[in-house]
Formats: C-alpha cells, sequence, structure tokens
C-alpha cells in the first residue's frame, strides 16, 4: 500500500498567517492528490484534486503544488472559518485509497 | 445539491452484525463508483470499500475483508454496508462518499455526515 505522511500534525496560526501542510507519498504517485478539509462533526470538503486545480466554489487563497512524493498545500491570510482538518488522499492506487493522518489547524 | 445522507450506525457487541445505509439524492447514482470511509475517535480517515455503477467491480480494504459486504440497489438511489463479526477496533464514523472521475485522477465528492458505529460489551 502507498503510505501518506502529512506533516505537522497540527499547527497553531493566527487570522491573516500564510499556513502550509505538507503530505508525502511512500513512492512516486505523480500528480495523483487530493486535498480535503474536515470540521469537527462535519463531512469531508473536496478543496483540491489533482496536486493543484482548485475545486469550484474554494476560495482562491487555498491553492495546491507538487507531483511525485511531495505536495503541499497553502493557504494564505488564514480566515477564521479556515480553522479545521485537513487530509490529503492518493489517488494513484484506485481503489486501494490511502490518506494522511491529517493536519489540524487551531487558532494561536 | 447532491446529498448523501447514512444511517444504520449504532452500539452493537463485539461479534454482533450492523448494516449501515447511504441515501443518494440530487443525482443519478448509477453513474457512479461509491465508497465507504470510516474515521475513528481522534483518529484520520481509513478507506473501507467501493463498488463499481453496476455492482460488478467490489474491493475492500484488508481491514475489513470476509467480514464486511458493500452493496448497492440503483433502484432505491442507496448503498449498503452489512458489517459482521464486528470488532472493537471498527468502532468509527462510516462516510459515503461518491467518486467521480476526471481527465485523469479521481476524487471524492460529495460526501455524507456520516454514521457512528460503536463496538463495545
Amino acid at each position: 500500500d502507498i503510505q501518506m505522511t502529512q506533516s505537522p500534525s497540527s499547527l497553531s496560526a493566527s487570522v491573516g498567517d500564510r499556513v502550509i501542510i505538507t503530505c508525502r507519498a511512500s513512492q512516486s504517485i505523480s500528480h495523483y492528490l487530493n486535498w480535503y478539509q474536515q470540521k469537527p462533526g462535519k463531512a469531508p470538503k473536496l478543496l483540491i484534486y489533482a496536486a493543484s486545480s482548485l475545486q469550484s466554489g474554494v476560495p482562491s487563497r487555498f491553492s495546491g503544488s507538487g507531483s511525485g512524493t511531495d505536495f503541499t498545500l497553502a493557504i494564505t491570510s488564514l480566515q477564521p472559518e479556515d480553522f479545521a482538518t485537513y487530509f490529503c488522499q492518493q489517488s494513484y492506487s484506485v481503489p486501494l485509497w490511502t490518506f494522511g493522518q491529517g493536519t489540524k489547524v487551531e487558532v494561536k | 445539491e447532491v446529498l448523501l445522507v447514512e444511517s444504520g450506525g449504532g452500539l452493537v457487541k463485539p461479534g454482533g452484525s450492523l448494516r449501515l445505509s447511504c441515501k443518494v439524492s440530487g443525482v443519478n447514482f448509477i453513474s457512479y463508483t461509491m465508497n465507504w470511509v470510516r474515521q475513528a475517535p481522534g483518529k484520520g480517515l481509513e478507506w473501507v470499500s467501493s463498488i463499481s455503477s453496476s455492482g460488478s467491480f467490489i474491493y475492500y480494504a484488508d481491514s475489513v475483508k470476509g467480514r464486511f459486504t458493500i452493496s448497492r440497489d440503483n433502484a432505491k438511489d442507496s448503498l449498503y454496508l452489512q458489517m459482521n463479526s464486528l470488532r472493537a477496533d471498527d468502532t468509527a464514523v462510516y462516510h459515503c462518499a461518491r467518486e467521480l472521475v476526471g481527465a485523469t485522477v479521481n476524487w471524492f465528492d460529495p460526501w455524507g455526515q456520516g454514521t457512528l458505529v460503536t463496538v463495545s460489551s
């Protein structure tokens, strides 16, 4: 199985900060990488697909980059509604999907 | 709007069984591969099972193979997960999710809010 490792597992930030979350795959997955946001008690929401494509309706302060084994999710100018947990997901070995363990973005 | 609503969760004893349902609305259900994903308390996401649009192709995570059965009823726009021989480590919120196929990459969108399964004596 392809293992996905996110870092950090949590971070503290303030409104207006720039936040970077990384996701590393245990083998090359090209651009087969998606990012989701999840708030407590809610369903995960797709933010980014194919490593860098912004899902319709997602604010442009979110961006994704990377290919191969190393990927990043960036949030420029963090907003109050962005405090949540973020997960990466590889879709290279469909249907054997795997996720990162999550990164919780908390209020500083 | 596409909506996925799970039901059927609850408290069950180890070794017991439970059947989860996922009712889909707002979309042509028969067109899509569907998935179950679970999240243990305070933990990350774990893919559980996948079923193709016709039901012909079915896949399971090793952790549930031989114990869980995924199925669908396209006439009822519904997805199911029959869970047998439940163990404490099956305790989780179970989400259903629609799989979308892009030019090269697949992804899940949307997801249901989930139903909680607790396995405890």
